[in-house]
């Protein structure tokens, strides 16, 4: 069955610093892997999406990697601002499983002025 | 439409109510998904569609759950005799393609359903 944990669960840095958020999954057979950001009470932003056969994608200041032998994902974001902060989910499309996201519980990210 | 939407955005239920939730996805999608999400945990797979077909049921938590596409567009989700420990944001997402295929999901904003 395949597990998603999400490290660290709640992350504080002041404005314009570069941080890492990171992944890891227990089954290397997926599809792809997706990282999302979600708003107090609003839906999910699909951010990057990663296929299994990729290293990293890029989209302005976010880069997320995967390095799927070692079931692992990590998003950096550069130069953070406050409209940043947001919970970050990560989660996995497995092989096994029907096409179901996996998601990790999250990181719940605030950036300070 | 533009994205997926979902129908009513807020609920407030008595224990013991039934609801009715509403997906309509993206036009042509083909795969359609819900998805439960308890405060302050990640979304946790409840079913899936393929067209009108539902191949994959196994997380909806107890039989009070139901979900229909009949059509194979929009989507119902039921719950029977609500309880408190449905509360949650039900999402719903969909794909354009299905089975075997590396998609990217499309997700609702989602309906915060509050049993009382």
């Amino acid at each position: 069955k395949q597990e998603v944990t999400q490290i660290p669960a709640a992350l504080s840095v002041p404005e314009g610093e570069n941080l890492v958020l990171n992944c890891s999954f227990t089954d290397s057979a997926i599809y792809n892997l997706q990282w999302f950001r979600q708003d107090p009470g609003k839906g999910l932003t699909s951010l990057l999406l990663i296929q299994s056969s990729q290293r990293e994608q890029t989209s302005g200041r976010l880069n997320a990697s995967l390095d799927k032998s070692s079931g692992r994902s990590t998003l950096y974001i550069a130069a953070s601002q406050p409209g940043d902060s947001a919970t970050y989910l990560c989660a996995v499309l497995s092989i096994q499983g029907a096409q179901k996201l996996v998601f990790g519980q999250g990181t719940r990210l605030t950036i300070n002025p | 439409g533009a994205g997926v939407s979902q129908s009513p955005r807020y609920k407030v239920a008595k224990r013991g109510q039934d609801v009715a939730l509403r997906c309509d996805p993206i036009s042509g999608h083909v795969s359609l998904f819900w998805y439960q999400q308890a405060l302050g945990q990640g979304p946790e797979f409840l079913t899936y569609f393929q067209n009108e077909a539902q191949l994959d049921k196994s997380g909806l938590p107890s039989d009070r759950f139901f979900a229909e596409r009949p059509e194979g567009s929009v989507s119902t989700l039921k719950i029977q005799r609500t309880q408190q420990e449905d509360s949650a944001v039900y999402l719903c997402a969909s794909s354009p393609i299905g089975l075997g295929a590396s998609e990217e999901q499309f997700f609702g904003p989602g309906t915060r359903l509050t049993v009382l």
